[in-house]
């Protein structure tokens, strides 16, 4: 079983919509949680933590469910600089001993004009 | 501040040749981590080393080493190419141990 899933996509949206993305992890022990985006052929980028209260950055919103080990991502008001790869991702470091990320295969988002 | 750099950017090689990955970390941080992202898939993670040694290995086999240097800078080996090893060979530097990780530009290697 993969330690992150995640659903591939792709997700085309219009401009102006809410998309949101789920994914899943299987390890509980897993202590931090991010979602990264990754632009075509270009190296992953911190988008936001993801902490147990739920979190906001703008028009983004984490939401973390220890108990269901499910961690979402809401983008309201897609903009067409929006179009990524989101990756959600977590980390062992404190069990593993290793600042050891897992990735998620990433969902791919298309925002269209 | 430079971020994260890596080099070279693109490479080609044939099955059966070594090479040679380098990475250089953000100025101040100890951490670095190697990562091999295959087209399609999420990165996965092959080596992280902290002040000079070694911390933690995914599961990759022996044909992969890595070493990291006084001043923090990183190699990747991978010796004995083959076709499965063309990716996307991502490093990311921490300030410590278990922090936030920044990714570099990438090595795209590709075995022919």
């Amino acid at each position: 079983r993969k330690e992150v899933e995640q659903d591939p996509g792709p997700f085309n949206v219009p401009e102006g919509a809410t998309v949101a993305f789920n994914c899943t992890y299987s390890n509980s022990a897993s202590q931090s949680f991010f979602w990264y985006r990754q632009d075509c052929r270009k190296e992953p980028k911190l988008l936001m933590s993801v902490y147990s209260s739920g979190n906001e950055d703008g028009r983004f919103t984490a939401q973390l469910n220890r108990a269901s080990q499910y961690i979402s991502l809401l983008i309201r008001d897609s903009k067409l600089s929006d179009s990524a790869t989101y990756l959600c991702v977590v980390n062992q470091a404190y069990q593993t001993g290793a600042n050891n990320l897992f990735f998620g295969t990433g969902t791919r988002l298309t925002v269209i004009p | 501040d430079a971020g994260v750099t890596q080099s070279p950017t693109h490479l080609i090689k044939t099955r059966g040749q070594h090479v040679t990955l380098r990475c250089s970390p953000i100025s101040g941080h100890k951490s670095v981590s190697w990562y091999q992202q295959v087209l399609g898939q999420g990165p996965q993670f092959i080596f992280q080393y902290y002040e000079k040694e070694e911390r933690g290995r995914g599961n990759f086999p022996d044909r992969f080493s890595a070493r990291q240097f006084p001043n923090y800078s990183s190699e990747l080996n991978v010796n004995a190419l083959l076709l499965g090893d063309s990716a996307l060979y991502l490093c990311a530097s921490s300030l410590g141990r278990a922090d936030t990780q920044y990714f570099g530009p990438g090595t795209r290697l590709t075995v022919l």
